[in-house]
């Protein structure tokens, strides 16, 4: 067990709707990673949020937000979905360290556009 | 893009060592280097990362050549368990740069 929490762990959906995914990070992390991983591109970075603020932007969609709360658990929001969106999402939490930072990630959630 | 070269795949017989290969020729010199694996559809697992000097922890082996141009990843007793893709990554030690993964090796240790 990781120490971080995603839910749903599965999702299905219709092509055109909206969904929203949870993380909840390890106790202590501040920052938040979201992954996409679908079968021909790999895991790709979405999006990271440090302590409430966005720190670092990957190839996420205009379609895609993300937020994180002053809770520290964020929430990815994918709207007009479309099937190609189809795909495992990933969160990760660290924190920086003098030594580095290490990611502890999440089970993933599975969401199949249809 | 990913900085590093990893072997596309490898196969390792159980019990054996299993030693991962990672080029990062044009690694900086504040980059880590840091070992990931995934397990079918898992989410990845950190294994150990390194900055310059050989790093052992309960999982694995790290062994970084003096030039930091490549490291080799080393589980010492490999088991099914294992079997896996795994993912060398450079990164700087710096809360704003995420870990970019490539295609890594899948590794089969077969019984």
């Amino acid at each position: 067990d990781s120490g971080v929490t995603q839910t749903p762990k599965h999702l299905i959906t219709a092509t055109g709707q909206r969904v929203t995914l949870r993380c909840s990070p390890r106790s202590g992390d501040l920052s938040v990673y979201w992954y996409q991983q679908s079968l021909d591109q790999g895991l790709q970075f979405l999006i990271q949020y440090y302590n409430g603020e966005e720190r670092a932007k990957g190839n996420i969609l205009e379609r895609f937000s993300a937020q994180q709360f002053p809770d520290l658990h964020s929430e990815l929001n994918l709207s007009s979905l479309e099937l190609g969106d189809s795909a495992l999402y990933f969160c990760a939490s660290g924190r920086v360290g003098l030594l580095g930072e290490k990611l502890f990630f999440g089970s993933g959630t599975q969401l199949s556009v249809l | 893009d990913a900085k590093t070269t990893q072997p596309t795949s490898m196969d390792c017989a159980e019990g054996r060592a299993a030693n991962l290969p990672c080029n990062h020729s044009t690694i900086s010199g504040n980059e880590y280097v840091y070992w990931y694996r995934q397990i079918h559809s898992q989410g990845p697992q950190y294994i150990i990362h390194g900055l310059k000097n050989n790093e052992t922890n309960e999982m694995a082996s790290l062994i970084i050549t003096e030039d930091r141009k490549s490291s080799t990843l080393i589980l010492p007793h490999a088991t099914l368990r294992d079997t896996a893709v795994y993912y060398c990554i450079v990164r700087p030690n710096s809360g704003n740069t995420p870990l970019v993964f490539g295609k890594g090796t899948r590794l089969s240790v077969i019984a």
